[in-house]
């Protein structure tokens, strides 16, 4: 079975960091690229990040480029997010997510797995 | 900065077809996927590639795309559908990145 399952969310203080994980099954990692995806409560869709299967692409929405960093670990079947400089503004469920196709970069393919999400809350 | 805009809600009666927009300049040119997020779980994929549906997705959903919207067609709706439902594409500009339309609920009356 194609799995993906965050962890690592949690609540954290503004101006400090967190790492999120996905771990990924049932289909091969490395040949994919992989993107994270938040929603606010009661908000919509918002893409994050994205990684191409080899890390030779990688992509960042205006809200979190300089402070969030994306990286995956092939050997490990395991997607990364390293936020940093945390906000109120970045509290949200995100998602890992993966491309519906391989062997490309970050654009074009939909997202046909998704995890079941992992919650941030940003707050003091 | 790309835009999608999506009506924020749409009714139906059970057995009837409903039409979800997505409007975005020369949405056409692009190519356009589709998501349905029931609550309290992870969006699905239901159309790719402005009009393929995945394996397991019924072929009551059907997509399309031509010049400033794109479409989402549920035929035969059942109770089932009930559920917002996004469109996506990539936006290849000077700062490339993914978009997603603000999302529109279905409701079946």
């Amino acid at each position: 079975e194609v799995q993906l399952v965050e962890s690592g969310g949690g609540l954290v203080q503004p101006g400090r960091s967190l790492r999120l994980s996905c771990a990924a099954s049932g289909f091969t990692f490395d040949d994919y690229a992989m993107h994270w995806v938040r929603q606010a409560p009661g908000k919509g869709l918002e893409w994050v990040s994205g990684i191409s299967w080899n890390s030779g692409s990688i992509g960042y929405a205006d809200s979190v480029k300089g402070r969030f960093t994306i990286s995956r670990d092939n050997a490990k079947n395991s997607l990364y997010l390293q936020m940093n400089s945390l906000r109120a503004e970045d509290t949200a469920l995100y998602y890992c997510a993966k491309s519906a196709f391989g062997g490309s970069g970050i654009e074009e393919h939909a997202f046909d797995i998704w995890g079941q999400g992992t919650m941030v809350t940003v707050s003091s | 900065s790309y835009v999608l805009t999506q009506p924020p809600s749409v009714s139906v009666a059970p057995g009837k077809t409903a039409r979800i927009t997505c409007g975005g300049n020369n949405i056409g040119s692009k190519s356009v996927h589709w998501y349905q997020q029931k609550p309290g779980q992870a969006p699905v994929l239901v159309i790719y590639y402005d009009s393929d549906r995945p394996s397991g997705i019924p072929e009551r959903f059907s997509g399309s795309n031509s010049g400033n919207t794109a479409t989402l067609t549920i035929s035969r709706v059942e109770a089932g559908d009930e559920a917002d439902y996004y469109c996506q594409v990539w936006d290849s500009s000077s700062d490339p990145h993914w978009v997603f339309g603000g999302g529109t609920k279905l409701t079946v009356l």
